[in-house]
């Protein structure tokens, strides 16, 4: 089973509103990831969680809070976004960061946001 | 800086047509991972390659790993309209993120 499960599929809100995205796993990976993609591009990576600790913020704008509660647990909080953060937002995960094979990543199908 | 090449960009061919797609890189990869993407949906994993010279095969797709492990190729024998989509191939540095090419849009016409 390699199913990373991302909720809600499709997000609509407004500049002022405040939103969450979740992605879950039970495949025991301890190394999550959140991607941004843009129609027809390539995912571009936000942040990384590994033993649920922050690893790598890719200089996101603070208006997209990362968070981990668990190891099987992927949360990113939104708040006053501008239109153009509109785009697919990917959760991924693998067994762990570093040392291949375990690095490999397995995402979800994505949540579409639309930001109004 | 683009890391991992990959071209061509857009391809729409025939039913039953064969096509190969490349990535390539000047840098060394410890594995380098394709997936197949359709609209609205996550990449999805068609093969990890770890080894330099390896070939993998599933199905009507071969996919090969240089000897260097800083290229790959995808070939698709008799393209099926079910192989369209926006291929990406993503090369695994050590210890590090993932490195996306820019994408293959394939479409396949019956």
């Amino acid at each position: 089973d390699t199913e990373v499960t991302q909720t809600p599929k499709h997000l609509v809100m407004g500049m002022t509103n405040k939103k969450s995205l979740k992605c879950e796993q039970h495949m025991g990976h301890r190394a999550m990831y959140w991607y941004k993609q843009k129609a027809k591009k390539p995912p571009e990576l936000m942040f990384v969680y590994s033993y649920e600790k922050l690893s790598i913020n890719e200089s996101v704008p603070s208006r997209f809070s990362p968070e981990c509660p668990n190891s099987s647990l992927l949360n990113l909080h939104l708040h006053a976004l501008q239109p153009e953060d509109s785009a697919l937002y990917l959760c991924a995960s693998s067994q762990e960061v570093a040392a291949r094979p375990k690095n490999i990543q397995y995402f979800g199908a994505g949540t579409r946001l639309s930001v109004l | 800086t683009q890391l991992l090449e990959q071209s061509p960009q857009f391809l729409s061919i025939q039913e039953g047509e064969n096509l190969t797609v490349y990535c390539n890189s000047s840098s060394v990869f410890s594995s380098l991972q394709w997936y197949r993407q359709e609209p609205g949906e996550g990449p999805v994993l068609l093969v990890t390659v770890v080894t330099g010279g390896e070939v993998k095969k599933l199905k009507r797709l071969t996919f090969q790993f240089g000897d260097a492990r800083k290229d790959s190729s995808l070939h698709i024998t008799a393209a099926q309209p079910g192989d369209t989509g926006l291929y990406l191939c993503a090369g695994a540095r050590w210890g590090n993120k993932l490195v996306f090419g820019a994408g293959t849009i394939l479409r396949v016409k019956s």
